[in-house]
């Protein structure tokens, strides 16, 4: 079956320690998204990348760390820098349609199960 | 700016009743409008969209239409289950950047 998947789906991390969130997915979508989603919160962007290699800033991308190596997978670091971590973290990724720079153009977006990332 | 606005929740709401949640927004140029569904512990489900001025996107009997003259897309549903209830996000998109509402948990007793 295709489809986005983000392990693990709960994660206890001490204060201090940097923490790796998976995202991975067989849909061939060239675009990856990460989302941060606080109680009572729509979600807020924190990083997505239009093609392998790279990657751009979203609204809330400080304290947090990505690499697109590959097509299929885009992990989101937490690093000790973000000052309140404990969210639960949500993965998209949409497939490109034309248009280019400012104008590209992707379709729907897609997401995976979520992480939920506690600081303790 | 983009922004989305959605009425606030709880929405509470006997098996049957008619529903509607409430999204207007904020755009330049001509956005896609989309609205997304997240039961509890879950991620987001896509549960419907439209793509241009009077579309109307439909499923599972939640119906939307994309409005241009009043920059709505407002939530329907003729007769409401209790699986129905979960956090409905409308949401906007400008090239590929996803703008999302709040958020409006819907609540359904039997």
């Amino acid at each position: 079956d295709g489809g986005i998947t983000q392990s693990p789906k709960y994660l206890f991390r001490k204060e201090g320690q940097n923490v790796t969130l998976s995202c991975e997915q067989n849909l061939n979508h060239d675009a990856m998204y990460w989302y941060r989603q606080d109680p009572g919160q729509g979600l807020r962007l924190i990083y997505y990348s239009q093609i392998v290699n790279d990657f751009q800033k979203g609204d809330i991308a400080e304290g947090y760390s990505v690499s697109r190596e590959k097509k299929e997978s885009f992990p989101l670091t937490v690093t000790s820098a973000q000052k309140n971590p404990t969210a639960f973290y949500l993965c998209a990724s949409s497939i490109y349609v034309g248009g280019g720079g400012p104008l590209r153009l992707t379709d729907t977006q897609y997401f995976g199960p979520g992480t939920r990332l506690t600081v303790l | 700016g983009n922004s989305v606005t959605q009425m606030e929740g709880p929405v509470t709401l006997s098996e049957e009743a008619f529903l509607t949640i409430n999204c207007t927004y904020t755009a330049t140029g001509y956005p896609s409008l989309f609205w997304y569904v997240q039961y509890p512990g879950e991620g987001l489900q896509l549960l419907l969209k439209a793509t241009k001025a009077d579309d109307k996107g439909s499923n599972k009997g939640f119906e939307a239409t994309y409005r241009k003259e009043t920059t709505s897309f407002h939530l329907e549903k003729g007769s409401v289950q209790v699986s129905d209830s979960a956090v409905y996000f409308c949401a906007l998109r400008n090239t590929d950047k996803l703008i999302f509402g709040t958020g409006t948990r819907l609540q359904v007793f039997p």
